[in-house]
């Protein structure tokens, strides 16, 4: 079975700061990983995502996501963040092996930009 | 491009009513998903299709959870009698085909069981 565990409930970083939002995972085979962003009554809005190549993968709005293998990680960073960032964020894993194309999600991390 | 669509964006039912919540997928997208959400936690995939075939309903619960997806476009989630438990953020998601793994999401369907 795949999961994905989110560490924090809650992030809280002052405007202009970088911010990290953490995410571990476990899959068998190779993992495709993603990051979503949800803001108050809206539905999930894709972000970025991880297949293969590169561990630094860059998305919307300025945000990158680092793969570590060894570590089974795929935190969320921005250099810089707005007070627009503050929303709740998803981590999610899917296999193309046993369970393919299910999408299993974290419990998300709510992020505060404190201006 | 449009988006994923749904209605209604809001439902209120009591207990032991039937509710029916509409998806239409971004156009040219093969493949649906149901999702339920609940509060503080992340979505939970009820049923996917590819096409108009429901290819994983292991989550959805069938005796009183149902689905469709005529034509392959369009897809409506019942839910008859709904429970006090059924309260919950019902979300749809599409993507390209099997080979392309973002999903793309609606705005969803908040449930109120009262």
């Amino acid at each position: 079975a795949q999961s994905v565990a989110q560490p924090e409930d809650q992030v809280n970083v002052a405007e202009g700061n970088p911010l990290t939002v953490k995410c571990t995972y476990s899959v068998s085979g190779n993992p495709y990983l993603f990051w979503y962003v949800q803001y108050p009554n809206r539905g999930l809005q894709f972000l970025l995502k991880y297949i293969t190549g590169d561990n630094l993968v860059k998305g919307s709005y300025g945000f990158e996501a680092e793969f570590n293998k060894s570590q089974t990680s795929f935190h969320l960073k921005k250099p810089s963040a707005l007070v627009s960032d503050s929303a709740l964020y998803f981590c999610a894993v899917s296999s193309f092996g046993g369970s393919a194309r299910q999408l299993t999600f974290g419990s998300g991390t709510q992020l505060t930009v404190l201006p | 491009e449009a988006g994923v669509v749904q209605s209604p964006r809001y439902k209120i039912i009591e207990k032991k009513q039937p509710v029916a919540f509409w998806c239409n997928p971004i156009s040219g997208h093969n493949t649906l998903y149901w999702y339920r959400q609940n509060l503080g936690q992340g979505p939970e995939l009820l049923i996917r299709y590819e096409n108009e075939e429901a290819v994983d309903d292991s989550q959805l619960p069938k005796d009183r959870f149902s689905a469709e997806r005529l034509k392959g476009v369009d897809s409506t989630l019942k839910i008859q009698p709904a429970e006090l438990g059924d309260s919950a953020v019902y979300l749809c998601a599409s993507s390209l085909d099997v080979r392309g793994p973002e999903q793309y999401f609606g705005p969803g369907t908040r449930l109120t069981v009262t």
